[in-house]
């Protein structure tokens, strides 16, 4: 079956450190991939998403994520995080439906 | 922008009541989406609607059933709600399925005591 795996549940990073979110995802060919992001009382934003093509993807708020076929991995990254990161992220793997990732919970130190 | 709206932030019911929540979207997308979201299980999609009074089961339908009787309007109906239905809510909608972004709503917290 289909399954998206975030081993990380938690994650605190100083602010302008930089950040990187691992996700796995499991499936007999490459699915489409999203990064979403759910903010303190918000609902859900979409960052980035990966079809085909080129493997490093770019995102809002200066995100950008990889894909690795070989490793079944779609890591989201940033450079240097800033407070306003601070939030819960969902790696999701779609083709017929969403499949969510459990989250990271992302806090970031002043 | 696409705007996705639920009826109520916060909701309080009594075991065995009838709940009806409601989503509605602006921008004549042809799918609408019910999920809940509850710590260490992600988002889990409960019933999902790729046309006017079509719908579809997700992945825990069971306690729940849904209405959609304009494009625009998705409710979700728990018939007797039960304690280990309280949780978050979440509605979206998209153009079409998985390739599609999907658009979220803020999101239900309901609590049955």
């Amino acid at each position: 079956a289909q399954s998206v795996t975030q081993p990380d549940i938690h994650i605190t990073v100083s602010e302008g450190a930089s950040l990187e979110l691992r996700c796995n995802y499991s499936y007999g060919a490459t699915p489409y991939l999203f990064w979403y992001v759910q903010s303190p009382g918000q609902g859900l934003q979409l960052l980035l998403k990966y079809f085909s093509g080129d493997t490093l993807v770019q995102g809002i708020k200066g995100f950008e994520a990889e894909f690795k076929r070989s490793q079944s991995s779609f890591n989201l990254r940033k450079p240097s995080v800033h407070w306003s990161d601070a939030a819960e992220y969902f790696c999701v793997s779609g083709t017929y439906k969403y499949i969510f990732g459990t989250g990271t919970r992302l806090k970031v130190l002043a | 922008d696409v705007k996705v709206t639920q009826s109520s932030r916060y909701l309080v019911k009594r075991t065995g009541e009838k709940v009806f929540l409601e989503c509605v979207q602006d921008m004549d997308h042809e799918n609408m989406f019910w999920y809940r979201q509850d710590p260490g299980l992600g988002l889990r999609l409960i019933y999902f609607s790729y046309d006017v009074k079509m719908k579809e089961k997700g992945d825990i339908p069971e306690g729940y059933s849904v209405s959609r009787e304009k494009k625009e309007r998705f409710s979700l109906i728990l018939e007797s709600a039960s304690t280990n239905q309280t949780s978050m809510y979440l509605c979206a909608s998209s153009l079409g399925q998985a390739l599609y972004e999907q658009y979220f709503g803020p999101g239900t917290r309901l609590t049955v005591t």
